[in-house]
């Protein structure tokens, strides 16, 4: 399904450098989240947005950023406080809070350092 | 915070075989619970999902019960097939919306 597009589907890092990965939704969902995914483990939460303008740190903020100033678009900003960054990153979104509705994921975005 | 634990972390069986993935979670608050299928490379897409008020839920070969007293809900495919091999999460959610994933569990068929 083409509701969540993320880009770039590769990207590298150099060392020192923020990098910001994107995520788009056109199923108007109202909720959205970024998750880290490494080798053999389950997925983490970094940053969630229940609405726009607002967001939460997840279980493993630190060395991330990201805004939410419109709907349909949450970024996520890799920073250089982030010491070990390779991994596979998805984006989601739900319906909302309250609706226990399943998350809908992009096909997600492989950063790696250079 | 919730604490999803998954079992068992990689799981082999001959196709036509049952297959049986187990989770439990912590936070009695937790009341929505799905599953999803992740193929190599591809991003993971709902199988199947239960509520908080029901017990049990089937859909063709993939059922999925629920024990809120013990804190455990189990995924259950029966009549394996080759294409079933994935990786399978479990997950447990808030009404906040918040979810807490398992560690995934690797389930090969072989033909």
């Amino acid at each position: 399904d083409g509701g969540i597009t993320q880009s770039p589907k590769y990207l590298f890092r150099k060392e020192g450098q923020n990098v910001t990965l994107s995520c788009e939704q056109n199923l108007n969902h109202d909720a959205m989240y970024w998750y880290r995914q490494d080798p053999g483990q389950g997925l983490r939460l970094i940053y969630y947005s229940q609405i726009v303008n607002d967001f939460q740190k997840g279980d493993i903020a630190e060395g991330y950023s990201v805004s939410r100033e419109k709907k349909e678009s949450f970024p996520l900003t890799v920073t250089s406080a982030q010491k070990n960054p390779t991994a596979f990153y998805l984006c989601a979104s739900s319906i909302g809070p309250g609706s226990n509705q399943p998350q809908h994921f992009g096909d997600g975005t492989r950063l790696s350092i250079l | 915070g919730e604490n999803v634990e998954q079992h068992p972390s990689t799981l082999s069986v001959q196709e036509g075989d049952s297959a049986v993935i187990k989770c439990t979670y912590s936070d009695s608050a937790s009341n929505y619970f799905p599953w999803y299928k992740q193929e190599l490379g591809k991003r993971p897409q709902l199988i199947i999902d239960i509520r908080s008020n029901v017990g049990e839920k089937k859909d063709q070969r993939i059922a999925v019960t629920l024990n809120k007293t013990a804190k455990h809900f189990s995924l259950h495919i029966t009549e394996t097939q080759p294409e079933d091999s994935a990786v399978y999460f479990c997950a447990a959610s808030k009404l906040s919306g918040k979810s807490t994933f398992g560690d995934g569990t690797t389930l090969t068929v072989k033909p």
